[in-house]
């Protein structure tokens, strides 16, 4: 069955800290991928997505993430995190069926 | 605005009433999307239609729930005959092509009691 596993469920960081989020799916096809977030009270929504093309793609707020097809990963990264960034952030995978299929989420702390 | 929205954002049910929930996508998209989240879970995908056809119901959907939308656009999720294991949130999104960007509404927060 086609999954996406994230590997933290809880990070806590100071301001300034730099941040990295794993995320590895299961299929074996082509994928479009997504990081979404959704802060404190809001709705989710899309932080970046790679489609195709270059693997290192940049998103809103500074973030950017890799895809790793040999690895079948697409881990977050942001150098430097404000306490704004506080959130909860989701991987997910649509396998060319339309439908997401997400991870179980991240919920990063950040301390001022 | 013209974001998903969904209607209402809270409902408080007894077991073993029916419940009915709206969303309005946004206009000029033509995918539509149900999700249910449950706390410390990433959204799991329950069904969507393109236009006003249901393409796909996860196993998820058991015979309570069914989904509509009529005219490709506004859609409703029933659920029928609630159970306590229904409470969640009940999430909406829609996407103007398959794979897209899916932008998705604020939620309908359902406890059943």
């Amino acid at each position: 069955a086609q999954s996406v596993s994230q590997h933290n469920h809880h990070v806590i960081l100071s301001e300034a800290a730099s941040l990295e989020l794993g995320c590895n799916y299961s299929y074996g096809g082509t994928v479009n991928l997504f990081w979404y977030v959704q802060y404190p009270g809001q709705h989710l929504q899309l932080l970046l997505k790679y489609f195709s093309g270059d693997p290192l793609v940049k998103g809103i707020k500074g973030f950017e993430a890799e895809f790793i097809k040999s690895k079948f990963s697409f881990n977050l990264r942001k150098p430097s995190v404000q306490w704004s960034d506080t959130a909860e952030y989701f991987c997910a995978v649509t396998p060319n069926t339309g439908k997401l299929i997400f991870g179980q989420g991240t919920t990063l702390q950040v301390k001022p | 605005d013209t974001g998903v929205s969904q209607d209402p954002r809270h409902k408080i049910t007894k077991r073993g009433q029916n419940v009915t929930f709206r969303c309005d996508p946004i206009s000029e998209h033509n995918r539509l999307y149900w999700y249910r989240q449950t706390l410390g879970q990433g959204p799991e995908f329950l069904t969507y239609f393109q236009n006003e056809a249901q393409l796909e119901k996860s196993r998820l959907l058991s015979d309570r729930f069914s989904a509509e939308r009529p005219k490709g656009s506004f859609s409703t999720l029933e659920i029928q005959r609630t159970e306590q294991g229904d409470s969640a949130m009940y999430l909406c999104a829609s996407s103007s092509s398959m794979g897209d960007e899916q932008y998705f509404g604020p939620g309908t927060r359902l406890t059943v009691t």
